[in-house]
């Protein structure tokens, strides 16, 4: 069972536009929700995360906005850049405990200039 | 620290070779985690230790595959045989346990099998 689905599988924006990533999650006792960036060749960094605790995150120009109630949480990039074209991945752990990540499938973003 | 350092980077074998992956973890960082990656099913998750100790190897495909931590600092991840199936990208991770819950990747090993 997907523990973490992710939408959309691709997604082309144009530069300066808003580029939104969607996820949604079933295990309600998770309490950590990271976003990773991946560059092709490389393995996916943290880029940011947030608790269930707060409903928004921001930073820089990426936002992490968290509905615990719907369980879902996106990724919102603003002003999109042609560096930012790259693979985003979506997860969820406990803190505690277990706290092996479950990832989403990915969307792979591209910024066109 | 140089961070998760994985080898072999690129790994081409024949169908019915062993093959085995190595990870180094971040010093200090308590769970080390082995993932594959795959256009269709994105990165999965095949075992998880925690202080060296397998914690859940649900994610290991079948009996083919393997992985050991005999100290913190070394894992192995083992397939024999392998099958053309197994080619992907396959990615080694830790975690610090607390606060910080960052978890670090290293570049990845790239397996084909032909």
């Amino acid at each position: 069972q997907q523990q973490v689905k992710q939408s959309p599988q691709s997604l082309i924006v144009q530069k300066g536009g808003i580029s939104i990533i969607n996820c949604a999650y079933e295990n309600t006792a998770f309490d950590y929700f990271p976003w990773y960036q991946q560059f092709p060749g490389k393995g996916p960094a943290l880029l940011i995360a947030i608790r269930p605790d707060v409903s928004e995150k921001k930073e820089g120009r990426f936002t992490i906005s968290f509905n615990k109630s719907a369980k879902q949480f996106s990724l919102h990039i603003m002003d999109s850049q042609p560096g930012d074209s790259a693979t985003y991945f979506c997860a969820a752990s406990l803190l505690t405990g277990a706290n092996n990540l479950f990832f989403g499938t990915g969307t792979r973003l591209t910024v066109i200039p | 620290d140089a961070g998760v350092i994985q080898s072999p980077r690129h790994e081409v074998t024949e169908m019915g070779q062993e093959v085995t992956l190595r990870c180094k973890p971040i010093s200090g960082h308590n769970s080390l985690f082995w993932y594959r990656q795959t256009m269709m099913r994105g990165l999965e998750l095949l075992i998880y230790f925690n202080n060296n100790v397998p914690i859940d190897d649900s994610g290991m495909p079948e009996d083919r595959f393997s992985a050991k931590m005999p100290n913190a600092s070394f894992s192995t991840l083992k397939i024999q045989p392998s099958e053309p199936r197994d080619s992907a990208v396959y990615f080694c991770a830790s975690r610090p346990t607390g606060e910080d819950t960052e978890a670090f990747f290293g570049q990845g090993t790239r397996l084909t099998v032909v």
